[in-house]
């Protein structure tokens, strides 16, 4: 069983450019939310995607957007970087049972990627 | 705003002690809190949780106590490792948007031997 791998580990990036992250979700999850972590703070809650459709986002931007793809990996993308996106992201990946319910103890999180926006 | 807190940004505790780690949440609508752990360059891995139906959850040395009329919990390491050195986050969610978890700041437990 493979866990959830995140790439690149790390990246740095200017004001005003476009960066994609990358998640591969647990062998078996088909559900993979984002969080952002800034310095000093706990996770927030970006969004989730389930089916390849986003179901449920938290308090961010458009700029901030996703995909799922039919291998359950994801891409975060996020456009017109700003300093305030400096942060550690993270990917983690779930399983939602039939009808959508999903177990709140089975959220397991990749390593993260940092991103450094100068 | 956060509606997670975690008023301590450290704690250190010597080996076979108790460490006592304190969490408070502002929204009542939170019915399910969780406590991850992380070590450096890792994500945070899932620990130990509690409905709010309940008050007690122990699984082995943790232990997470939740007093739902002081909007408090608390993770109780029985005896401190060492290897429990890492920081330990709170999280909440509510029953109908389960997948999103509203984490604290992390509280930063060193064991020493």
């Amino acid at each position: 069983e493979t866990g959830v791998t995140q790439s690149p580990t790390h990246l740095i990036k200017t004001r005003g450019q476009q960066v994609t992250l990358r998640c591969s979700s647990q062998s078996g999850h088909n559900t993979v939310s984002w969080y952002q972590q800034a310095l000093g703070q706990g996770p927030q809650f970006i969004f989730q995607y389930y089916r390849e459709e986003e179901n449920g986002r938290g308090n961010f931007p458009p700029r901030f957007s996703g995909l799922q793809f039919p291998n359950y990996s994801s891409e975060l993308n996020v456009n017109a970087l700003e300093l305030d996106d400096s942060a550690l992201y993270l990917c983690a990946s779930s399983q939602k049972l039939a009808g959508g319910i999903q177990l709140r103890d089975t959220q397991y999180f990749g390593p993260g990627t940092r991103l450094t926006v100068l | 705003d956060q509606q997670v807190k975690q008023n301590s940004p450290s704690l250190s505790v010597q080996e076979g002690r108790i460490s006592i780690l304190n969490c408070d949440y502002t929204n009542s609508m939170f019915d399910y809190f969780l406590w991850y752990k992380k070590y450096p360059a890792e994500g945070p891995t899932f620990l130990i949780s509690i409905s709010s139906i309940k008050d007690k959850n122990e699984d082995g040395r943790f232990t997470v106590f939740l007093n739902k009329s002081a909007k408090h919990l608390s993770l109780h390491i029985v005896p401190s490792q060492p290897g429990d050195s890492a920081v330990y986050f709170c999280a909440a969610s509510f029953s109908n948007s389960g997948y999103a978890l509203n984490f604290g700041k992390g509280t930063s437990l060193l064991v020493t031997p």
